[in-house]
């Protein structure tokens, strides 16, 4: 049963436009919530975040959203430049709960193709 | 500054032989992590630790164990392989846990178990 979903696997777009990506999540405790960014044949690194306590949270291009009632967030990366053509994850976590709640759990991924 | 290390880069195993994943940080970080991602799968969490000497269970455990004697140093070892073990495997590290530091990750070991 999977707690974070990312429903699409793949996403082209063109250079300069907005690229959305999205991540569904099933818990309610979730309170915390990731972007990792991941080239082939090298380690995710972390790219944004938001806590439950927040709508939105921005830096540089990237801007994150999370609508808690419905239990969705989006990656907003404006504009998208070839270098962002990676597999982007979302990550969440109950960390208030503490112990192994607080733990990463991740999406499946999605891939984004930017194109020149 | 190396950040998380992880040898060896690929390897190759027959069913029911063991090999230890080596893993170390230069961050002084104090929690450490295993995940392992299976082709277009998410990464699931394997085994974590908080500190040196202590560790625990994650999402997926069966046939790994772990041990944490330094903070610099997070092994990872599978003692009877099996196909299912067929993965990618990711060492990862933070100094505070989830959300008050994000986890820096190593380039990963690729397995084969034939």
């Amino acid at each position: 049963d999977q707690q974070v979903k990312q429903n699409s696997p793949s996403l082209s777009v063109q250079e300069g436009r907005i690229s959305i990506l999205n991540c569904d999540y099933t818990n309610s405790m979730f309170d915390y919530f990731l972007w990792y960014k991941k080239y082939p044949a090298e380690g995710p690194t972390f790219l944004i975040s938001i806590s439950s306590i927040k709508d939105k949270n921005e830096d540089g291009r990237f801007t994150v959203f999370l609508n808690k009632s419905a239990k969705h967030l989006s990656l907003h990366i404006v504009p998208s430049q070839p270098g962002d053509s990676a597999v982007y994850f979302c990550a969440a976590s109950a960390w208030l709960q503490g112990g192994s709640q607080g733990n990463l759990i991740f999406g499946k991924g999605t891939k984004l193709s930017v194109k020149p | 500054n190396a950040g998380v290390t992880q040898t060896p880069k690929f390897r190759i195993l027959k069913i029911g032989q063991s090999m230890t994943l080596q893993c170390t940080q230069d961050m002084n970080h104090n929690y450490m992590y295993w995940y392992r991602q299976d082709p277009g799968m998410g990464l699931k969490l394997i085994y974590y630790s908080v500190g040196a000497g202590i560790t625990d269970k994650g999402e997926v455990p069966n046939g790994y164990n772990v041990s944490r004697s330094t903070t610099e140093d997070f092994p990872l070892r599978l003692e009877l392989a099996a196909p299912s073990q067929t993965s990618v495997y990711f060492c990862a590290s933070s100094f505070y846990r989830v959300s008050e530091g994000t986890q820096y990750f190593g380039p990963g070991t690729r397995l084969l178990v034939l």
